[in-house]
Parts: structure tokens; sequence; C-alpha cells
């Protein structure tokens, strides 16, 4: 079966670079989700998307911006990189407003902050 | 707000044994979902099981059982017949249903596990 894909795996950047990081969701999902992982850490919700619209924000700095495209694809935008951003930002999709409620993830885009 | 705790972070289990993790927590509302996930050495999240708060039966995958005491707000998982590739750090979560199903998920702390040959 086909499961969410981000891309790209791996991200080295300096600080004060931007980072871009995509996520396609499983087929006819139409909600996406991103979350922080730092080391050691739980994940952390930053921000959802359902049919394009924002549905939920979390504690998502405002140096990274989100969106999710026609396709549900997403992107999460983060500019103005620092070290304390280098983690593991998981993507998830679910199919919103149907009796599945499960959010199934990506394996995730390891970022680091140098 | 919604909170999880996981108060074990380190549990050991002997391979083909049986192991509980905990897992409890606070809410208000009365309608929601509980869900295990599983994180090996890789980092991918793996969805284990996953309970209905409105489903008095203890959801059940194969070696993987839950119990699932709603007045307690305690949710543990069971892993019989413990395999060396159950080695992880399992994560607690809950998720709302107070606004359909694009909520998001609340992590416990999780617990790292470690099977014994």
């Amino acid at each position: 079966a086909a499961g969410v894909i981000q891309s790209p795996r791996h991200l080295i950047k300096e600080k004060r670079e931007t980072a871009t990081l995509k996520c396609y969701p499983i087929p006819r999902h139409d909600t996406v989700y991103w979350y922080q992982q730092g080391p050691g850490q739980d994940p952390q919700f930053l921000i959802s998307f359902y049919e394009k619209m924002q549905s939920d924000k979390g504690s998502i700095p405002d140096r990274f911006s989100a969106q999710q495209f026609s396709d549900y694809h997403s992107e999460l935008n983060m500019s103005s990189l620092e070290l304390g951003d280098s983690a593991l930002y998981f993507c998830a999709s679910s199919l919103g407003g149907a009796a599945t409620d499960t959010q199934y993830f990506g394996p995730g885009t390891r970022l680091t902050v140098l | 707000a919604q909170t999880v705790t996981q108060s074990q972070p380190e549990m050991s289990v002997q391979e083909a044994e049986t192991v509980t993790l905990s897992c409890t927590y606070d809410t208000s509302e009365s309608d929601y979902y509980l869900f295990w996930y599983k994180q090996p050495p890789s980092r991918q999240m793996i969805l284990v099981i996953r309970q209905e708060a409105y489903k008095q039966q203890n959801a059940t995958e194969n070696r993987f059982s839950v119990n699932f005491q709603k007045a307690a707000k305690s949710f543990s998982l069971k892993i019989s017949d413990s395999q060396l590739g159950d080695a992880a750090m399992y994560f607690c979560a809950y998720r709302s249903a107070r606004f359909g199903n694009t909520d998001k998920l609340i992590f416990g702390t999780g617990t790292r596990l470690q099977v014994f040959p």
C-alpha cells in the first residue's frame, strides 16, 4: 500500500538559511499534519491542513509557514534557520471527515542546522 | 488542555515474555481516540493499535492488546510473546474527536522498550 512520502529525507543547512520540506500524503487523503521531534523528545504538533485550508495550528514559529496544494501535497517553509530547529520533521496524513481517523506518518525529514 | 503521561521512561523484557507499558491521560472530553505508536531506531512512526473511547471492548492486534479504563483515564499496552523486533520507543497518543477527524495528536514522552534474548 502507498505510504506518506517526504522529501528530502536528510537536509543540512547553515544558520539563517531557508529550508523547504515536502510531504505527499497517501492517495485520497485530504488532511496533512506536520510534527517536529527534537532529539530525545516526543513529536510536537506544528500545523495541519484539511482540504487545502489550515485547520489547526500548534507551536509553530513565525519563521515557519506551510500550505497545502490542489493535489493535497504540502510544503513546510522554514526561514532564518536556528540551531534549535535541528530536528526530525514528520508529515502525517489522514482521510478527514470520514470514519477513518488514524494519522499515518511519513519517514520524516531530518534537518540539521549548522 | 489534554495531557498524556507515560511514567516509565524505560522498560525491558525477555524474549517470548509479556510486558505492559503504562499510559494515563487527562481530558474533560467524553469522545476521543487513543493510540500507541512504535518508533524503532529508524525513527519511523508506526501505528501499533488504536482505541475509540466510546467502545468498551479493548482493542487487540495480534500480540498487542490494550487495557482501556475510561473512568481511570488509563490506557496500557500489553505486548505478548515479545520479539527482538519489538525493541523501540513506544508513544501513547491522544486525539480529540470533538472537531471531527482533523485534530492533532498529543503524545506522551515515550517508553523505551528493550528486548533481551
